[in-house]
């Protein structure tokens, strides 16, 4: 079975700090996600990674980096957490090629930016 | 671009009356759609997907193009059917996945 592991379930960090957020997979999965969860609003992809060193903007990549140095971890940063940017943020991967290959998701992280 | 609409965030049923949670999606290509669930404290995880054509937890979902629809329908909701659902659209080869808004399901019993 697919495991996607979260480094943090719960992080509370301040106004202006630099976060890391972790996410390994254990499955050899070439694409890994991120993705941010509002209420109302669905899950949002801020960056997503098809190898290692590759990564493409999602739909909301402002204010946040990414880094895949390793096929199995994908880190997400926020380089100057501001307030809009507590949420809860999913990690996911896949396999890629082959027809409709699903995402795996983590248990998530909830960020309070204070 | 592509999109999915899930245009009920609450539907709430009584236990053993049918579901229905709607999605339609916009994409002029072969669309690839899944449905995704998530019950309180756990993970997100798939339901399943149009190719499967098959049955999960009594859960179907067909794939309509004339309408861009793939609604997610059970005959008879159970209150374990509670949860979160979201629709979600995976276009040709690109790796990028579209989820809608999400339906949060109620099954009153």
């Amino acid at each position: 079975d697919v495991k996607v592991t979260q480094s943090s379930r719960y992080l509370v960090k301040r106004t202006g700090e630099k976060v890391f957020l972790e996410c390994v997979q254990d499955m050899d999965h070439e694409n890994m996600f991120w993705y941010r969860q509002d209420p109302g609003l669905g899950l949002r992809l801020i960056y997503f990674s098809y190898d290692v060193k590759m990564k493409e903007k999602g739909d909301i990549p402002e204010g946040y980096s990414v880094s895949r140095e390793k096929k199995e971890r994908f880190s997400l940063i926020l380089e100057s957490a501001s307030t809009n940017q507590t949420s809860m943020y999913l990690c996911a991967s896949s396999l890629y090629g082959g027809r409709a290959q699903p995402q795996h998701f983590g248990d998530g992280t909830r960020l309070s930016i204070l | 671009a592509q999109r999915v609409t899930q245009p009920e965030k609450l539907l709430s049923v009584f236990k053993g009356a049918p579901v229905e949670l709607k999605c339609n999606y916009s994409y002029s290509g072969s669309p690839e759609l899944f449905w995704y669930v998530q019950y309180s404290r756990q993970r997100l995880q798939l339901l399943l997907r149009h190719i499967s054509r098959e049955s999960i937890k009594g859960f179907t979902a067909d794939l309509n193009k004339g309408e861009t629809s793939f609604h997610l329908k059970k005959p008879f909701a159970q209150e374990e059917d509670s949860a979160m659902y979201y629709c979600a659209l995976k276009t040709g080869g690109y790796q990028k996945v579209t989820f809608g808004t999400g339906t949060k399901l109620q099954v009153i019993p």
